[in-house]
Formats: structure tokens, sequence, C-alpha cells
């Protein structure tokens, strides 16, 4: 089942902008992550926040979680051509100890 | 170098012969798992691994079937492959549960016609 879902589906920015993608999930979770896949590729793990933090930061990338929205964000800050790229949550439910993964933001970056 | 890696990448079969995609891990992870990656259906777990010799279904195990008699191997089998098995399916292991850092293979492209 799915429990996160990405937004937007697709978006497509200049070199040098800051790109959004929203995250939103149904139930209480422990964890959540996002991933990278070039196209055609395996995913790639970015970055994990947990339940209890609200804000976290790995170079270019933010992230941030509000739990009581059930919704997560991830931002790139001057975006690079080589970030094109499929973006992806991950969540792993209180329930449980497995990942459950969107369907994906489609990020384009144009040179 | 760490790595997750899948074998062939690039499959075209014809239905009901039976076929094998290997994983290999070379990080000593406990946990490993395949999924599968259809347009508009977003990752799907098909089955993982806790340990050597313990396995469990995920969300689409139907048609699929996995072992684990090795810790760094967890070959994928489809016994008799049909045309809506078509799909890219991806391996993934993490140090001890489905919740840590995954880390994936490159990917197996199927086309079963």
């Amino acid at each position: 089942s799915q429990q996160g879902e990405e937004d937007p589906q697709a978006l497509s920015i200049q070199e040098g902008e800051n790109a959004t993608m929203n995250c939103s999930y149904k139930t209480s979770i422990n964890n959540l992550q996002w991933y990278r896949q070039n196209s055609g590729r395996g995913l790639v793990h970015l970055i994990l926040i947990r339940s209890n933090e609200r804000e976290k930061h790995s170079g270019r990338l933010r992230v941030t979680l509000d739990t009581s929205k059930k919704s997560s964000s991830l931002l790139i800050t001057a975006s690079r051509a080589a970030d094109t790229a499929s973006y992806f949550c991950a969540t792993e439910e209180t329930s449980g100890s497995r990942l459950t993964f969107g369907e994906g933001t489609q990020l384009t970056v144009n040179p | 170098e760490a790595q997750v890696t899948q074998n062939p990448r690039y499959l075209i079969t014809v239905t009901g012969k039976k076929l094998t995609v290997t994983c290999s891990q070379n990080m000593n992870h406990e946990y490993m798992s395949w999924y599968r990656q259809d347009p508009g259906l977003g990752l799907r777990q098909i089955y993982y691994s806790m340990n050597v010799e313990v396995t469990d279904k995920g969300d689409v195990p139907e048609g699929y079937k996995v072992s684990r008699k090795e810790k760094r191997n967890f070959p994928l089998i489809l016994e008799s492959p049909s045309p809506n098995q078509t799909s890219l399916y991806f391996c993934a292991s993490s140090l001890l549960t489905g919740a840590d850092e995954q880390y994936f293979g490159p990917g197996t492209r199927l086309t079963v016609t």
C-alpha cells in the first residue's frame, strides 16, 4: 500500500534555482527517508529524518518534517543540471520495520 | 567498494521459461529485499529477508520465489514468468532492518513476451 505521496509529480526549473518537493503520508512514522534515482538506475539514499526531528541538512539538501501535518519537504538549493533525477520519499511506519516508497517527483534542471 | 550487484542487467524471455535474477551484497548486511518498479505504481516490495534462511512476503509476492542460503546472496526466482512480470527489478540491502538506509543494486530490466 502507498504510504508516501510526492508532490508535484514533475518539476522543471532552471539551473541555479531552488527545487522543493513535498511528501505526505497517512500514518504515524518512525522515520522518513529521501532517495534519488537517475533514469533507470538504482535508488541512492540521500537523507534520513527521525520523527522527533524537525529539520536536517546535508550539503545543498534541506529536509523538514512536520509530523502534525504528516508531511515532509526536500529542498535542493542552487540546483545543477546533474540534479536531474527522480526523488522518492520512503516512510517507516511505527507499526512495522520496513520502508514504503512513494511514486516520486521527476525533477528536471535545465542548463 | 561496498555495493549490491545484480545479474543480469537486461533480460528478454518468453512466457513460462524459468529464470533467476541473482543479487549479492558485500557489506555483511542482515536485511535484503526485492522490489519491482512500474510506471504509475512506484516501488513495490516483492520479498524480503531478515537473515539467513528467513524470508517473508512483501506487497506483491505472487509469481516469485526467493531463497537466502547465504548472507550475501538473495536470488529472485520466477518459476513461470508471465507478461505482467515485465518490469524493472531492484535488489536492496540494509544493515539490520528494512527501516534502515537501503543500498540498491543497479536494476534488472525484465521483458516477458
